[in-house]
């Protein structure tokens, strides 16, 4: 089975634009989760969904982030406007509900650099 | 809330060395799951094990151990006769049953094995 895939995995962006990031979660997962990684702040949990609706976005840091997951498929993480501080890496996760004892599998980062 | 602490920042040790990395966390939730994920140089998170709050069961797999003790509240692993492909950033999580499926990290230890 594929796993968890993000794209882009690389991306140079100037202050200022809008940055989308996306992620296909694994096949017949119910859960999905977007998390942000620098080293001042480690691994934090930005938002989560639960069949496609969003269920806690209490780590979003501000207005300028949104996430939407439109379908089962496919989820997007939006900056806009990007600043230099949005710098780190994103990763995208998803995980069965009721399986699997909630674990989540993680896709390989997007590595965002707003310059 | 639920709370991971990850008190080792670096390990370095030689290679064959054992070695543990500690963690401790907080929940008031009586179901949990507690989870270790590796992140390698290369930046990928990799899954290694997933322990419920009711089983106690220590777990051994290949030279990975894992202790779990409710009692302290610590789910700590062990590698035996470490190697230098084991150098990664190591992370402990929590998901509490109640808290949906929210998976929160530890700040993660480092760990650098020398040959």
């Amino acid at each position: 089975d594929a796993g968890v895939i993000q794209s882009p995995r690389h991306e140079v962006t100037e202050m200022g634009q809008e940055v989308t990031l996306r992620c296909k979660p694994i096949s017949g997962h119910d859960y999905l989760f977007w998390y942000r990684q620098t080293m001042m702040r480690g691994l934090e949990l930005l938002i989560y969904f639960n069949n496609n609706v969003p269920i806690d976005d209490s780590g979003m840091p501000e207005d300028r982030f949104s996430a939407k997951m439109p379908n089962a498929s496919f989820s997007t993480l939006k900056i806009q406007p990007s600043e230099p501080r949005d710098s780190a890496v994103y990763f995208c996760a998803s995980g069965p509900w009721g399986r699997q004892g909630n674990t989540i599998y993680f896709g390989e980062g997007s590595w965002l650099t707003v310059v | 809330a639920q709370k991971v602490t990850q008190a080792q920042t670096e390990i370095s040790v030689v290679e064959k060395e054992d070695v543990t990395l500690d963690c401790v966390y907080e929940t008031r939730d009586t179901t949990y799951y507690l989870f270790w994920y590796k992140q390698p140089p290369s930046g990928e998170l990799v899954f290694l094990i997933r322990r419920n709050s009711f089983d106690e069961q220590n777990e051994i797999s290949g030279r990975y151990s894992w202790n779990f003790q409710k009692s302290t509240s610590s789910f700590n692993f062990t590698i035996t006769a470490s190697q230098v492909v084991d150098s990664a950033v190591y992370f402990c999580a929590l998901s509490e049953a109640t808290g949906g499926f929210k998976t929160i990290f530890g700040a993660g230890t480092r760990l650098f094995v020398k040959a």
